[in-house]
């Protein structure tokens, strides 16, 4: 078990250029999150799959973002025209769904750090 | 809309002493995961200690443990003999049983004096 590993760790990029972030969740984990995390501020929620199935969005994710996970292992982030809000510690996070009561835990990975100049 | 508040942004302690980190939170439901994780300085977080809603009895992993108060809606982690380890931010979340996303706090930075 290796844990979740993201890439880049950082990326600095100027203002109206694209981006695109790597999540490789712990094998088998079938469910995937990411979370953007900004200073001194608690992560919050951005999108999930399910295996390839994208299950639930945030109002964050404006027509900017755009998330893939097309044979349900890895994941991609994409920003797209990057704006200077978009500076942040993009998280990402997987957990095995099991049946019952859906007590997975996520496990998150050591997160991609965007500065946007 | 649920909310997590973390009303202690910075707490420090002796090192082998005692702390407690305060968390609230307002939801309507009342089936719900409360949990605590833990963000050490450039390191990944990690889960500290769960606890289910419809569980009265308050959960403990070694020396961390939690007083959950259902009513009062509040979710506080004690920690005993803290160890130099143990500084990092730590963060108090919710989710809704059936839901997949967590609702975080700001977080509290625990610093461990020598």
């Amino acid at each position: 078990d290796t844990g979740v590993s993201q890439d880049p760790r950082h990326k600095i990029t100027k203002r109206g250029q694209n981006v695109t972030f790597r999540c490789d969740p712990i094998s088998e984990h079938n469910r995937l999150y990411w979370y953007r995390q900004t200073l001194g501020q608690g992560p919050e929620f951005l999108t999930y799959f399910q295996n390839e199935a994208q299950l639930e969005k945030s109002r964050l994710l404006s027509d900017r973002f755009s998330a893939e996970r097309p044979k349900g292992s890895f994941s991609t982030l994409e920003i797209q025209r990057t704006e200077q809000g978009d500076s942040a510690m993009y998280l990402c996070a997987s957990s095995l769904a099991t049946s019952g009561r859906g007590t997975d835990t996520q496990y998150f990975g050591p997160g991609t750090r965007l500065t946007v100049l | 809309a649920q909310t997590v508040t973390q009303s202690q942004p910075e707490m420090s302690v002796q090192e082998a002493e005692t702390v407690t980190l305060s968390c609230t939170y307002d939801t309507s439901e009342s089936d719900y995961y409360l949990f605590w994780y833990k963000q050490p300085p450039s390191r990944q977080m990690i889960l500290v200690i769960r606890q289910e809603a419809y569980k009265q009895q308050n959960a403990t992993e070694n020396r961390f443990s939690v007083n959950f108060q259902k009513a009062a809606k509040s979710f506080s982690l004690k920690i005993s003999d803290s160890q130099l380890g143990d500084a990092a931010m730590y963060f108090c979340a919710y989710r809704i049983q059936g839901a997949q996303k967590l609702v975080f706090g700001q977080g509290t930075r625990l610093t461990i004096n020598p």
